[in-house]
């Protein structure tokens, strides 16, 4: 059985361009959510999506983040423009269940960005 | 803001002790709580959760909750150097920062 699959596992990029991270979920999983992590502030909840529908995007840090799931079996992350502040590893997670369930997450192996 | 507040460590215990990890959080009307491991460089993965004030084991891990006190705990008895990882609480999809744990042989 697969688990969420995210691409790439590493992006370096330089700082003005764009980043667009890719995630599947778990087939079954109803949510997904975006987490970035780092040393400073830990894992942050960026945006859920249930049912393809973004829920709460209150996470998302501003505008040059975007994030969109076109159906059940995809979802991207994008950066535009990329800053060196945004150097993180990023997860997506999923779950049968909405977030005010009691299901917990499932996890990708994350993809690891620098912005230099 | 729902807040999720660990002890960032290091918490470095012998081999064959108890560790005992602790968080505390702020929403009062939280249901759910869970403990996620993550090994350096790797993704977390859920070791337990619980949802009802109390303990509950498995194996050699026992989650704590008391809702009144708004604090859940885990205890790892018999620690090994493998249980060497950054235990993440988390209530329902918020996370405290974590608690590094290192077994020393």
């Amino acid at each position: 059985d697969a688990g969420v699959i995210q691409s790439p596992r590493h992006e370096v990029t330089e700082m003005g361009q764009e980043v667009t991270l890719r995630c599947k979920p778990i087939s079954g999983h109803n949510s997904l959510f975006w987490y970035r992590q780092t040393m400073m502030r830990g894992l942050e909840l960026l945006i859920y999506f249930n049912n393809n529908v973004p829920i709460d995007d209150s996470g998302m840090p501003e505008d040059r983040f975007s994030a969109k799931m076109p159906n059940a079996s995809f979802s991207t992350l994008k950066i535009q423009p990329s800053e060196p502040r945004d150097s993180a590893v990023y997860f997506c997670a999923s779950s049968p269940q909405g977030q005010g369930s009691n299901s917990p997450l499932h996890f990708g192996n994350g993809t690891r960005l620098t912005v230099t | 803001q729902k807040e999720v507040e660990q002890n960032s460590g290091p918490l470095s215990v012998p081999e064959g002790a108890i560790a005992s990890l602790n968080c505390t959080y702020s929403d009062r009307g939280s249901q759910s709580f869970f403990w996620y491991r993550q090994y350096s460089g790797k993704s977390p993965e859920l070791i337990m959760f619980i949802y009802s004030n109390g303990d509950k084991e498995d194996g050699r891990f026992t989650a704590q909750l008391n809702k009144a006190s708004q604090y859940v705990s885990l205890l790892i008895r018999d620690s090994q150097p493998s249980d060497s990882a950054t235990y993440l609480c988390a209530v329902r999809t918020i996370f405290g920062k974590g608690t590094k744990l290192s077994v020393k042989p």
